[in-house]
Order: C-alpha cells, then sequence, then structure tokens
C-alpha cells in the first residue's frame, strides 16, 4: 500500500524567505502526488498536483513542487513566504486505479514577522 | 470557495446519538467522497460514491455509513457515537472519480461527542 511521509510537524521561517516542505512516498510505481493547505477553520485548498510529464509542477499562490523519482520525494517549495501562508500543508498520494487519496500528517508552517 | 457545500459546520452530541452529515457536490461532480481528519488518526479516507453507487471503501467503521441520492447529494450517517469519533469530517468531489481528477474538498463539519 502507497504511504506519504512528511517528517517536519512544524516549521517557523520569516516572512520573505524562502521556504521548502518536505514530502515522501512510498510506492513502486509513479503515483499521482498531490500538495493541499489548510487554513485555520477552512476545508482543504489543492495547491498543485503531478501526475506525470514535466517534474517541476507549478501551482496557485506561488508555491512549485519539484518530483524526484529517485529520492522518492515531492517537495513543495516557494521563494518567498507572505504571513497568509501560515497554514497546514498536507502532501498527498495516489494511484491508478484507486479511488482513495492517502494523506500525510501534515506540516504547519508559522511565519514570523 | 470550493463549491462543495457541507451542513451542518458544527454539532455537539452526546455518546449513543445518530447524526447525519450533508454534503452538496460542486455543480456537476457524480463522485463524492468523505474523509474524517482526527488528531490522533490525520486524514482517513472513509468512503466513496459516483454517481449514487458506492465506488470505494476505505477506514469507515461499521457504525457509519453513506450514499448518495438521486440529485447527488450525500449523507454520512455516524451512529452510536463514541467520544473517539470527535472529528472534523470532509466531503469532497470531483467530476467523473477517479484519483486522476482534482478532488475538492468542502470546510467540513466539525463533530464534538460529550
Amino acid at each position: 500500500a502507497q504511504s506519504v511521509t512528511q517528517p517536519d510537524i512544524h516549521i517557523t521561517v520569516s516572512e520573505g524567505a524562502s521556504l521548502e516542505l518536505r514530502c515522501n512516498y512510498s510506492y513502486g510505481a509513479t503515483p499521482y502526488l498531490f500538495w493541499y493547505v489548510q487554513s485555520p477553520g477552512q476545508g482543504l485548498q489543492l495547491l498543485l498536483k503531478y501526475f506525470s510529464g514535466d517534474t517541476l509542477v507549478q501551482g496557485i499562490k506561488g508555491f512549485e513542487a519539484e518530483f524526484k523519482r529517485s529520492q522518492s520525494s515531492f517537495n513543495l517549495r516557494k521563494p518567498s513566504v507572505h504571513w497568509s501562508d501560515a497554514a497546514e500543508y498536507f502532501c498527498a498520494v495516489g494511484i491508478f486505479g484507486n479511488e482513495k487519496l492517502t494523506f500525510g500528517t501534515g506540516t504547519r508552517l508559522t511565519i514570523i514577522p | 470557495d470550493s463549491g462543495v457545500t457541507q451542513t451542518p459546520k458544527h454539532l455537539i452530541t452526546a455518546t449513543g446519538q445518530r447524526v447525519t452529515l450533508r454534503c452538496s457536490p460542486r455543480s456537476g461532480d457524480l463522485s463524492v467522497y468523505w474523509y474524517q481528519q482526527s488528531l490522533d488518526q490525520g486524514l482517513q479516507f472513509l468512503i466513496q460514491y459516483y454517481n449514487g453507487e458506492e465506488r470505494a471503501k476505505g477506514n469507515i467503521l461499521e457504525r457509519f455509513s453513506a450514499q448518495q441520492f438521486p440529485d447527488l447529494h450525500s449523507e454520512l450517517n455516524l451512529s452510536s457515537l463514541e467520544l473517539g469519533d470527535s472529528a472534523l469530517y470532509f466531503c469532497a468531489s470531483s467530476g467523473r472519480g477517479g484519483v486522476g481528477n482534482t478532488i475538492y474538498f468542502g470546510e467540513g463539519s466539525w463533530l464534538t461527542v460529550v
């Protein structure tokens, strides 16, 4: 069965600094990969997704992620964070023919002035 | 706004009771998913319906059941509630089902069992 690991429970960065959130997956074939963001009291919003093709994926709100098959990783990046980026970020994996998404445990992002 | 509507937003009920959570998918979406988010289990897939039929089942307890109606809205029924059922329950929808289709989440229904 597929699994997702987000090794960082909580990350604090300064506003304007760069950000990288880590995600590692476990699955024998190429999975479908997603990053979602959950703001306090809100639902999950899709930031970006990778199905195939270009391994660098652009998403909304200035985020991007890079699929690295050799490292089984799909890290999320942003060159300069804004205070409004403070939220919980979830990496998720899906596989073809299986309806469900398997989510990581999430990384809580705090932005300091 | 994802277009997925869930009611109620908050619910407090006692152990042993039964509640129904309601979900209206995005206009035109045929597939509805239910997820549970709790502190100890994280985000867990419960069940999926596609055009009225059950398509996939995950970690859904026997005390829980769901259905999707002809107008495509869905209900999640939780019975014999226990304290551990306290969680945020998400509904999500997608166009045709299948993980290749983008899944849009509602804002969730907060259930507190006391």
